[in-house]
């Protein structure tokens, strides 16, 4: 089957660091990427829709500033966290949309700033 | 305001026993997902509902879809501790889903 394959699965990183995390479909190519981020106990909140060769679509709160979105190519999507803080701590799941059928999530992030 | 509403959102049962959960969402849509997630872990899809009507089983979960009702439902036969997780229902529009909020599930020995 489809899969997604996320990196890094687990940062732990100082206030005020930048995290990139990585998001690639390995064997189909993905018109389309989603960001979500999970709280502890709550469901996913999509916070961006990626499009390969064009800006993201932010949802309605989320800063685009502080969660960088590029989607250079068919198979890769990057989200970075810039200058992250405690409160950026979170669960960071991506999904890749082949065109057609459900979307395939990769395995998560679990990010911490201390 | 699009919507979509789990219930129970917690449930705790006896190995054996059946439930089911419902998914009711505000919004007209032609497919729904279902998703399991264990504690720490991503989403597992578990299945994809195409069109008014459908069920799907697969071991002891059944799902179903009502298009009209704008409602499905999960329901489990003879529960074991092996499904203990969380159960997300997530009703399609265009390319994105709009995820419930959850069923926490634990099934007791």
């Amino acid at each position: 089957g489809a899969v997604v394959s996320q990196h890094p699965s687990r940062v732990i990183c100082k206030s005020g660091t930048s995290v990139k995390i990585e998001c690639r479909s390995l064997d189909f190519q993905a018109t389309t990427m989603f960001w979500y981020r999970q709280f502890p106990k709550q469901s996913l909140m999509l916070m961006a829709t990626s499009n390969e060769g064009s800006k993201a679509t932010y949802e309605q709160g989320v800063e685009k500033d502080k969660f960088l979105i590029n989607h250079a190519s068919l198979t890769l999507s990057t989200l970075t966290v810039t200058s992250a803080h405690p409160e950026d701590s979170s669960f960071y799941i991506c999904s890749a949309h082949p065109g057609q059928g459900p979307q395939h999530f990769g395995d998560g992030t679990r990010l911490s700033i201390l | 305001e699009l919507k979509v509403e789990q219930n129970p959102l917690f449930l705790s049962m006896q190995e054996g026993k059946n439930y089911t959960i419902y998914c009711n969402y505000s919004t007209t849509s032609d497919r729904l997902y279902w998703y399991r997630q264990d504690p720490g872990k991503s989403l597992e899809s578990l299945f994809v509902l195409l069109s008014n009507g459908a069920v799907k089983q697969e071991g002891r979960l059944m799902a179903s879809l009502d298009t009209k009702a704008r409602l499905s439902t999960l329901h489990i036969t003879a529960a074991v501790h092996d499904l203990s997780a969380t159960y997300f229902c997530a009703p399609e529009y265009g390319q994105n889903f709009v995820f419930g909020p959850g069923t926490r599930l634990s099934v007791l020995p």
